[in-house]
Order: structure tokens, then C-alpha cells, then sequence
């Protein structure tokens, strides 16, 4: 099974902050990558699929990057809804792994 | 606006049958998406288990396999999981979840936690 490791597991930030989040696959998965967003007692929430293309109705200070082994989420100017937990998610290869999840909090 | 609501006992008994249901509303389970289930274990990150497409088709977790089960209704929009010979390690927010054919998950239903004693 492929692996997928975020870093860092929390990121204390503020308001306006541009904040990234890393994650790596242990072999390629090309750009077969999406990002989730959780927040505690909801749904939680497409973000981005194939490495970078937007979710419709998700915000644009949401971007994804990167391809093979290792892929960024960045929030360009964080706003207070977007204190929650992100999770990565490769599906390349089955079967269908997450990262073990990035929590944002408030700094 | 399709929505999805887990059901489902939230405690089981040690080395019972974890059992759940997933209603999908404002639509159709008969769709070209994958129907998922996938947990969250206490201080661990999220875990696929297994899938289900509208022609009773599965996939599962190989680490899970040989307890689980997913299953199908078409007729009430319905799909289901069960887990056989739980224990403690199972204890866990469960969510089912919709998947398109390249599987990755745009729908998701708000969880609900359960727990084996």
C-alpha cells in the first residue's frame, strides 16, 4: 500500500497568515492527489482533486501543488473558517490511503 | 442537494457485529460514484474500509477484509457495513462517503462515533 505523510501534524498560525501543508507519498502517484478539510461534528469537505484543480464552491485562497512524491496545500491568506484539520489523499493505487492529517490552529 | 446520514448503534459489544447504515437523500444511489465507508480512529488518521458500487460490486481494505461487509439497496437509496468480531481497536467515527470513478471522495456524511466496550 502507498503511504502518505503530512508535516507538519499541527501549525499554529494567524489570521492572514499564508500557511502550507506538505504531504508524501512513499512511491508516485503522479497527480493523482486530493486535500480534505474536517471540522469537528461536519462533513468533511473536498478541497482539491487531481493535485491542484478546485472544488467547485471552495474559496481561491485554496491552491494545490506538486506531482509524483510530494504535494503542497496552501491557504494564501487564512481566514478564521479555516481552522480545522487537513488530510490528504491518494488515489493512484488501491487501495485508497490518507495522510494522518495536519491540524491548523489558531496562533 | 444529495446528503448523506450515517445510522447505526453507537456501542457494541466486544467480539459482536458492528452494524451501520448510510441513507443518501436528494438523489440517487444508483449513480456512476463508488459508495465508501472510512473511520477515524481515536489519535489516528482517517482509514479507507471498503466500497460499494449500485450493482452490489465491492472492494475492501485488505487489513479488514476478512470482517467486513458492504452491501447495497437500490431500492431505498441505502448502503450498509458491517464489521464482524470487534474489538476496542474498532472503537471509531465511522463516515460513509461518495466517490467518483477515479475515487476520490466529494461527499461525505458528518460521521457517527462508535464505540466497542
Amino acid at each position: 500500500d502507498i503511504q502518505m505523510t503530512q508535516s507538519p501534524s499541527t501549525l499554529s498560525a494567524s489570521l492572514g497568515d499564508r500557511v502550507t501543508i506538505t504531504c508524501r507519498a512513499s512511491q508516485s502517484i503522479s497527480s493523482w492527489l486530493a486535500w480534505y478539510q474536517r471540522k469537528p461534528g461536519k462533513a468533511p469537505n473536498l478541497l482539491i482533486y487531481k493535485s491542484s484543480t478546485l472544488q467547485s464552491g471552495v474559496p481561491s485562497r485554496f491552491s494545490g501543488s506538486g506531482s509524483g512524491t510530494e504535494f503542497t496545500l496552501t491557504i494564501s491568506s487564512l481566514q478564521p473558517d479555516d481552522f480545522a484539520t487537513y488530510y490528504c489523499q491518494q488515489y493512484k493505487t488501491f487501495f485508497w490511503t490518507f495522510g494522518q492529517g495536519t491540524k491548523v490552529e489558531i496562533k | 442537494q444529495v446528503q448523506l446520514q450515517e445510522s447505526g448503534p453507537g456501542l457494541v459489544k466486544a467480539s459482536g457485529t458492528l452494524s451501520l447504515t448510510c441513507t443518501v437523500s436528494g438523489g440517487s444511489i444508483s449513480t456512476s460514484n463508488w459508495w465508501s465507508w472510512v473511520r477515524q480512529s481515536p489519535g489516528k488518521g482517517l482509514e479507507w474500509i471498503g466500497e460499494v458500487y449500485q450493482s452490489g460490486s465491492t472492494y475492501y481494505n485488505p487489513s479488514l477484509e476478512s470482517r467486513v461487509s458492504i452491501s447495497v439497496d437500490t431500492s431505498d437509496d441505502q448502503f450498509s457495513l458491517k464489521i464482524d468480531s470487534v474489538t476496542a481497536a474498532d472503537t471509531a467515527v465511522y463516515y460513509c462517503a461518495r466517490a467518483t470513478i477515479q475515487r476520490y471522495f466529494d461527499l461525505w456524511g458528518r460521521g457517527t462515533l462508535v464505540t466497542v466496550s
